[in-house]
């Protein structure tokens, strides 16, 4: 089976800048996404890596290492929207496989 | 407009009766999916179709079956031998199978009378 882990919550204010860390242990790779999540909506694409290295999206930066099987993703300027949950997803072959996301809540 | 439908956003399932959840996507998409989300877990795959009359097992798929009889449609059943379908079903498209983006419908919330 697939491994994928990541916190469950995490809170931060407004402004700041949180990471969010995704360690995985798969039996294949080729390639890990972030989606965002609010609550009772659809997961919506946020970044893409296949390579090492970090990748840059306006407020949003995701960075892969796979190596030690690890991402995350930067979220800089947090405002109040950007409370919800983050998945993150590893593809093997043609499959994704989730980890159980993580709860990003933004205080004023 | 394009993207992903699917109805209803809430379904309610009474015991050992069968319901069909529709998925309708007009991205001209190879590829379709389906998911389930519950509380705490990450999605957990149902069944995927990598092209129209074929379809593959995902890792959760006994109580469910699906069809994919056109390109745009891929409905999913949700059988009276699932004993435990209250969750959130979420549908999903890409181009094909391959590295591309998955891109995912509003949901459906099925809950259990």
């Amino acid at each position: 089976g697939q491994n994928i882990d990541q916190p469950t919550e995490m809170t931060a204010t407004e402004g700041a800048i949180v990471q969010i860390n995704c360690t995985y242990q798969t039996s294949g790779f080729n390639g890990l996404f972030w989606y965002q999540q609010h609550a009772g909506e659809a997961p919506t694409f946020l970044s893409y890596n296949v390579l090492d290295g970090l990748e840059e999206k306006g407020r949003f930066s995701s960075f892969l290492s796979r190596s030690k099987g690890y991402s995350y993703l930067l979220l800089k300027e947090l405002q109040m929207k950007d409370s919800a949950s983050y998945l993150c997803a590893v593809r093997v072959r043609h499959k994704l496989s989730f980890g159980a996301g993580t709860t990003v809540t933004v205080r004023a | 407009d394009g993207g992903i439908t699917q109805s209803p956003k809430y379904l309610f399932r009474k015991e050992g009766q069968n319901v069909t959840l529709s998925c309708e996507q007009n991205l001209n998409h190879d590829a379709m999916y389906w998911y389930r989300q519950d509380p705490g877990q990450g999605l957990r795959l149902i069944y995927y179709s990598q092209i129209v009359n074929d379809f593959q097992k995902g890792d959760i798929a006994e109580g469910y079956s699906v069809s994919r009889e056109k390109k745009e449609s891929f409905p999913l059943t949700v059988t009276s031998a699932q004993k435990n379908p209250t969750a959130f079903y979420l549908c999903a498209s890409s181009p094909g199978a391959g590295e591309e983006t998955q891109y995912f419908g509003p949901g459906t919330r099925l809950l259990v009378l």
